[in-house]
């Protein structure tokens, strides 16, 4: 159990273009997800917190405008990158709370996102 | 703000060894402290999780220690074998549903044979 997927697992896409990831919770229900971006050899940093029915919460220096994020439901939450430049090229990776008896979070796999 | 350092960017150990890592945090002390593993373009699979109360946890061929005066806690594989090879993680969290955790950069485990 406690299954996160991500879609798609890999995008190479022109400058410019915009570039949406979706994060599933497969068999649990998530009332918060998490997306995060890591660089190569660096620590996964945290981009916005997402809650179902309301409005992401970002962390400092990350654009809300330019990567939209969406709870539409307890299980799916997705992140778009508007306007891709190539130095938004990066892993993201997002992460559901199922939030039993601690703060239980379980991972998708990541999209390795190329701009060109 | 807390911040959380782990000290090796990467640890090379023989098989049959154990393999020690180190985490270590600034300021307060979290309500847990979490270990991941992650592999190359992969997302990070959950490990172990240790109490700010408790002292030690085993799961298997892993042991965790927390020790909240030194502000640290300690990773250990034993009989470590090169699938043990990952960068291992370790992540703060404050315990609160719902709150992001806070990662380490990781420790690059190469376990040879």
């Amino acid at each position: 159990g406690a299954v996160v997927s991500q879609h798609p697992s890999r995008v190479i896409c022109k400058s410019g273009t915009s570039v949406k990831i979706e994060c599933r919770s497969l068999d649990f229900q998530a009332t918060t997800m998490f997306w995060y971006r890591q660089f190569p050899k660096q620590s996964l940093m945290l981009m916005a917190t997402s809650n179902e029915g309301s409005k992401a919460t970002y962390e400092q220096g990350v654009e809300k405008d330019k990567f939209l994020i969406n709870h539409a439901s307890l299980t799916l939450s997705t992140l778009t990158v508007t306007s891709a430049h190539p130095e938004d090229s990066s892993f993201y990776i997002c992460s559901a709370n199922r939030g039993r008896t601690y703060n239980e979070q379980f991972f998708g796999p990541g999209t390795r996102l190329t701009v060109l | 703000s807390q911040k959380i350092e782990q000290n090796s960017e990467a640890l090379n150990i023989q098989e049959g060894k154990t393999a020690t890592l180190t985490c270590n945090y600034t300021n307060y002390s979290p309500a847990y402290l979490q270990w991941y593993r992650q592999d190359p373009g992969r997302g990070p699979v959950f490990l172990l999780l240790i109490r700010e109360n408790e002292k030690e946890k085993r799961k298997e061929r892993l042991k965790v220690t927390f020790d909240t005066t030194l502000k640290q806690s300690l990773f250990h594989i034993t009989a470590s074998q090169p699938a043990d090879s990952a960068t291992y993680l370790c992540a703060l969290d404050i315990g609160q549903a719902g709150t992001a955790l806070i990662f380490g950069k990781g420790t690059t485990l190469s376990v040879s044979s």
